[in-house]
């Protein structure tokens, strides 16, 4: 079953913008990443944001949490035509039976 | 430093063949990770390695399995393939539990 759910599922910006995209969860979590994936490859890690932080920075990406709302914000500031690809938000709950679930994904086209 | 790598990078059977696919984990890792992707459905975890030892595992039927050697590479089997089993099959390795280095898949394809 899928823990993260992200929204949109379809983001189409101009080169410049900014991107804004949203990861709503289910159950009380860890850990929460972020990852991209360029079409059918491998998936690339953005950010980890745990659950006692409330946000974290890194180049032109900020990520939010809310553990109260269960929801993520992933920002990408000035966005360029190589960000587009496919975002994922992912959560673990920490444990022995540590798993790691992943979101549907975003995927955002950034227009030139 | 090379990364995760996974072969083959294709591969195509037909129904009710076997598929074995192969990773090989960053230098020093000792966890391996394995998600199905398939089209439309996210990932979907499948199996969790450490040190040897299957430590947890996705909601798939028994014919998927898969083991850890002792060099960390892992195997993937997938056993009397159905047509739902195309999809690009991911591994991912990790020195700890959080951050993920994934490969750049396998994909499957069953006629």
């Amino acid at each position: 079953s899928q823990q993260g759910e992200e929204d949109p599922q379809a983001l189409s910006i101009q080169e410049g913008e900014n991107a804004t995209m949203n990861c709503s969860y289910k159950t009380s979590i860890n850990n929460l990443q972020w990852y991209r994936q360029n079409s059918g490859r491998g998936l690339v890690h953005l950010i980890l944001i745990r659950s006692n932080e409330r946000e974290k920075h890194s180049g032109r990406l900020r990520v939010t949490l809310d553990t109260s709302k269960k929801s993520s914000s992933l920002l990408i500031t000035a966005s360029r035509a190589a960000d587009t690809a496919s975002y994922f938000c992912a959560t673990d709950r920490g444990g022995s039976n540590y798993k790691l679930t992943f979101g549907k994904g975003t995927l955002l086209t950034v227009n030139p | 430093e090379a990364g995760v790598t996974q072969s083959p990078t294709h591969l195509i059977k037909t129904r009710g063949q076997q598929a074995t696919l192969r990773c090989s984990p960053i230098s020093g890792h000792t966890s391996v990770y394995w998600y199905q992707q398939a089209l439309g459905l996210g990932l979907q975890f499948l199996l969790w390695y450490d040190e040897g030892e299957e430590r947890n595992r996705g909601n798939f039927p028994p014919r998927f399995s898969g083991r850890q050697f002792p060099n960390y590479s892992s195997e993937l089997n997938v056993n009397a393939l159905e047509l739902e089993d195309s999809a690009l099959y991911l591994c991912a390795s990790s020195l700890f539990t959080g951050e993920l280095f994934f490969g750049e898949g396998s994909r499957l394809t069953v006629l």
